[in-house]
């Protein structure tokens, strides 16, 4: 059973829009939440996090929110850019070394 | 070199052969981590070592075999693979067990 759900496998936005990128969990031990991003042949790479003792945090064009209740995040992603096509993975911690991922969706920002 | 770096970046390997993977983190962390990414899968942790000490081992086959000779590199031996094993190994390396890990860019492996 799957702990982390990306349930959109793609999205296509067109560029200066906002992407809405969203992750289901089903465990409320996660206290930690984590996006990478991947571009093809090149690993994840580390995006912005959010604590559960927040419900949102932002670093420049990137805004995650995140509601514990319905243990739901988003990534919000304004204005996109055509190099922020990539697919992004979420993922999720209980403040061990362990790290759930969701398998990602694929995000292509056309122009 | 930086971050954390992977070779070779693709292995070709047939169900008989024994080939090892490497990882080396330029990052001083302390942790470093072994996961496998299958075709529309989530990435699945596979091992983790902290301070050179093995403290995870994921319910991995014994035909893959990790080693960790210091802080800054990690490998994964493997041998008398599947077809089912070709997949992307993605290595990762974290200061302390809980903080951000960071990967390197992976090893594409197939078993023919």
């Amino acid at each position: 059973d799957q702990q982390v759900k990306q349930n959109s496998p793609s999205l296509s936005v067109q560029e200066g829009r906002i992407s809405i990128l969203n992750c289901d969990y089903t465990n409320s031990m996660f206290d930690y939440f984590l996006w990478y991003k991947k571009y093809p042949a090149e690993g994840p790479t580390f995006l912005i996090s959010i604590s559960s003792i927040k419900d949102k945090n932002e670093d420049g064009r990137f805004t995650v929110f995140l509601n514990k209740s319905a243990k739901h995040l988003s990534l919000h992603i304004v204005p996109s850019q055509p190099g922020d096509s990539a697919v992004y993975f979420c993922a999720a911690s209980d403040n061990t070394d362990k790290l759930i991922f969701g398998t990602g969706t694929r995000l292509q920002v056309f122009p | 070199e930086t971050g954390v770096t992977q070779t070779p970046r693709h292995l070709v390997m047939g169900m008989t052969n024994k080939k090892s993977l490497k990882c080396e983190q330029h990052l001083g962390h302390n942790a470093m981590y072994w996961y496998k990414q299958s075709a529309k899968k989530p990435l699945e942790l596979m091992f983790v070592y902290s301070l050179e000490e093995r403290v995870e081992n994921n319910s991995v086959p014994s035909r893959f075999s990790p080693e960790c000779p210091n802080s800054s590199h990690l490998f994964l031996h493997l041998h008398t693979l599947q077809p089912e094993d070709s997949a992307l190994y993605l290595c990762a390396s974290s200061q302390g067990r809980t903080d951000t890990q960071y990967f390197g860019p992976g090893t594409r492996l197939t078993v023919l």
